[in-house]
């Protein structure tokens, strides 16, 4: 059964670091997102690709972050400058449609900021 | 009034009992509807998708009321295996699509 891969699946860093969080989604998906879910709250939605461009994002997806699809198969999230509050799960999804389209999930990175 | 709002549980319940869980949802232009299901540090994984009409799976039925705004999870029959959290996902429509989780409802089911 295909499914979403990502790496690594823990990643820690020094508060201001740089960091990449890999995702590689379902082969035929045709739309990608990224989630946050800090220890204990909800899934929180913070963006989603379609045709190599942005197609939503939220409030929490400021000038830190970026997302990119630098060749046919990964997809990543850049978070530049860490801060202590960016510790949390980062999930990955994909889907093949839009609206009503299940998303499969990645099993996640967890990012610790130290 | 909180976007996608859930009673977080824990919902304690025998092995073979029926449990109900209930959504409210705030945006009345909201189209799709979602229950899924996560494990402890694991992903979400959908359990099923809601339609209008209502849907069932097994021992799993989903409902949705558009004029009051919510949907509920109906387990018959729980079994040990489903002690999760679940996840009640809604997504609008409308010039902007962007999924709203809520936070979860807590079942651990008991021997």
């Amino acid at each position: 059964e295909p499914e979403v891969t990502q790496t690594p699946s823990h990643q820690v860093t020094q508060m201001g670091q740089e960091v990449i969080l890999r995702c590689v989604p379902i082969s035929n998906h045709l739309y990608f997102y990224w989630y946050r879910q800090i220890l204990g709250q909800k899934v929180e939605f913070l963006v989603s690709f379609y045709n190599n461009e942005i197609s939503e994002k939220s409030e929490i997806f400021d000038d830190q972050f970026s997302v990119e699809r630098p060749d046919g198969s990964n997809f990543t999230l850049k978070i530049r400058s860490t801060k202590l509050e960016d510790s949390a799960m980062y999930f990955c999804a994909s889907s093949f449609g839009l609206e009503g389209d299940e998303q499969f999930f990645g099993p996640g990175t967890r990012l610790t900021v130290l | 009034r909180k976007e996608v709002e859930q009673d977080p549980g824990p919902f304690n319940v025998p092995e073979g009992a029926t449990v109900a869980f209930n959504c409210t949802y705030s945006n009345s232009a909201s189209q799709s509807f979602f229950w899924y299901r996560q494990d402890c540090r694991k992903e979400p994984k959908l359990l099923m998708s809601v339609y209008s009409s209502g849907n069932e799976d097994g021992r799993f039925t989903a409902q949705l009321n558009r004029a009051s705004q919510y949907i509920s999870l109906l387990i018959r029959d729980s079994k040990l295996s489903d002690s999760a959290t679940y996840l009640c996902v809604v997504n609008g429509r409308g010039g902007s699509y962007i999924p709203t989780f809520g936070r979860g409802t807590s079942l651990i089911v008991h021997p």
